[in-house]
């Protein structure tokens, strides 16, 4: 089993909606988190990094952590066909985990 | 600031064949790492290097050697590829000791045939 899990999806939502992206881990002793945007033929590129449990927000993005029962979410309101892209969910101890990424398509 | 570079993008190879993925950064990050990417396996750890002068074997790094020539240096040999090597590699490059997030490049198309 993987450390850090998310759905492949593909997730198709119309502009202007929300996008809601979820992973889960297994690791009890990942303390920091991170959310990665990798567009097609690119390298993942950092979206969001929190540490340990809460929320952040960053303009049209919002990352929540809830280590009770070891959550990590993304949310991108107003969603643009330039948010197009598969989204990779990390964490770390020392050592990364990367989720397998969930792909999003936003239809104008 | 190019961050962190890959060379080749694309790469064609025969089995048995031998190549060297080359990875530069100037963000003077101490750690760097290879990962590997396919389809529904999400990224693979291949080998990484917590500073000048070390490196060390991750989650698959058979068929694989690394050498950190400087600071700013990582480079992936593939001694005599496979196709079980086609893949989509990619460097980054991050700070040791304190979780910060890596930074990746852009990546390098393997195909081995």
């Amino acid at each position: 089993q993987k450390e850090v899990e998310q759905d492949p999806g593909p997730l198709s939502v119309p502009e202007g909606a929300i996008v809601s992206l979820n992973c889960t881990y297994s690791n009890s002793a990942f303390q920091y988190f991170m959310w990665y945007r990798q567009y097609s033929r690119k390298g993942p590129e950092l979206l969001m990094y929190t540490y340990s449990s809460g929320n952040k927000e960053d303009g049209r993005f919002t990352a929540q952590v809830d280590k009770s029962s070891k959550y990590i979410s993304l949310f991108i309101r107003d969603s643009q066909p330039s948010d197009s892209a598969t989204y990779l969910c990390a964490s770390s101890w020392g050592k990364f985990q990367f989720g397998a990424g969930t792909q999003v398509v936003v239809t104008p | 600031n190019a961050g962190v570079t890959q060379t080749p993008k694309f790469q064609v190879l025969k089995t048995g064949q031998s190549m060297t993925l080359q990875c530069a950064q100037d963000m003077n990050h101490n750690s760097m790492y290879w990962y590997r990417q396919d389809p529904g396996m999400g990224l693979r750890l291949i080998y990484y290097s917590a500073s000048e002068g070390t490196t060390d074997k991750g989650e698959v790094p058979n068929g694989y050697n690394v050498s950190r020539l400087n600071k700013r240096e990582f480079s992936l040999r593939l001694e005599s590829a496979a196709p079980s090597q086609t893949s989509v590699y990619f460097c980054a490059s991050g700070v040791t000791g304190n979780n910060s997030p890596l930074h990746f490049g852009n990546g390098t198309r393997l195909t081995v045939t």
